[in-house]
C-alpha cells in the first residue's frame, strides 16, 4: 500500500538552528515525491520535489530509496519557516497526491 | 493569472442534507483533484477529474460525487450529511499531466463545511 509517514506532529527549534522535518513512505516501484507547505492563513503550495532537485528558500530534501526516506532539511531556521509541512507522494497514475498527516513548524528567537 | 477559486469559503449545514462546493481552476489547467482536510485524518484524496471524466477515486462512500464541466470547473456534492463530514475541502488543478509529468498541482483556499 502506499503511505507517507511524518512521525513528529510538532517541531520546535531556535532561530538560527538546523531543521529536519522527517518522512517515510511506503511505494511500490519509482516514487515521486514532494514537500508542501501552508503557511498561517495562505493556501497550501508546492515547496520542492524530488526530480528537481532544487533548493527553495534553503531547504533541500534529498531521496533515500534504501531507506524510504524523503527528509526536509535547512541548516539555517528562521522564524518565517513557521508553518505546517507536508510530505506527499504521487499515485502511479500521477493523478492523486497521497499525504503525510503533516509536521508543523515553529521556529522561535 | 488567477489562482483557483471555490466557492463558498463558507457554510453551514445541517445533519440529513446535502451540499455541493464549487472550484474554478487556474486558466488552461484541464486537471481538478478534491481533497478532504480534518485534523484528525489530515489530507485524503477524494477523486481527480480531466477532460469531463473522473479519473481517479479515493477511498470515500457514495455520499461523496463530483463532476467536470466542459470548462474545466469542477463541483462535489457531498449528500446526507454526517458530523464527521465536517472539514476543510480543498481542489486543486495542474495542467493536466499529473504529478508524474513535472506538472505543479495548485491548490484552492478551500470551503471550510461544518455539519451540525
Amino acid at each position: 500500500a502506499q503511505r507517507v509517514t511524518q512521525p513528529e506532529k510538532l517541531l520546535s527549534v531556535f532561530k538560527g538552528a538546523p531543521v529536519e522535518l522527517k518522512c517515510n513512505y511506503s511505494y511500490s516501484g519509482s516514487p515521486e515525491l514532494f514537500w508542501y507547505v501552508q503557511y498561517s492563513r495562505q493556501r497550501l503550495q508546492l515547496l520542492l520535489r524530488h526530480i528537481s532537485r532544487e533548493s527553495i528558500k534553503g531547504f533541500t530534501a534529498d531521496l533515500n530509496k534504501g531507506e524510504t526516506s524523503f527528509h526536509l532539511k535547512k541548516p539555517f531556521a528562521q522564524e518565517e519557516d513557521s508553518a505546517m509541512y507536508y510530505c506527499a507522494l504521487s499515485n502511479q497514475a500521477g493523478t492523486a497526491l497521497i499525504f503525510g498527516k503533516g509536521t508543523t513548524l515553529s521556529v522561535s528567537s | 493569472k488567477a489562482g483557483v477559486t471555490q466557492t463558498p469559503r463558507y457554510l453551514i449545514k445541517t445533519r440529513g442534507q446535502q451540499v455541493t462546493l464549487s472550484c474554478s481552476p487556474i486558466s488552461g489547467h484541464r486537471s481538478v483533484s478534491w481533497y478532504q482536510q480534518t485534523p484528525g485524518q489530515g489530507l485524503q484524496f477524494l477523486f481527480e477529474y480531466f477532460s469531463e471524466t473522473q479519473r481517479n477515486k479515493g477511498n470515500f462512500p457514495g455520499r461523496f460525487s463530483g463532476r467536470q464541466f466542459s470548462n474545466s470547473r469542477s463541483e462535489m456534492n457531498v449528500s446526507t450529511l454526517e458530523l464527521g463530514d465536517s472539514a476543510l475541502y480543498l481542489c486543486a488543478s495542474s495542467p493536466g499531466g499529473g504529478a508524474l509529468s513535472g506538472n505543479t498541482i495548485y491548490f484552492g483556499e478551500g470551503s471550510w463545511l461544518t455539519v451540525v
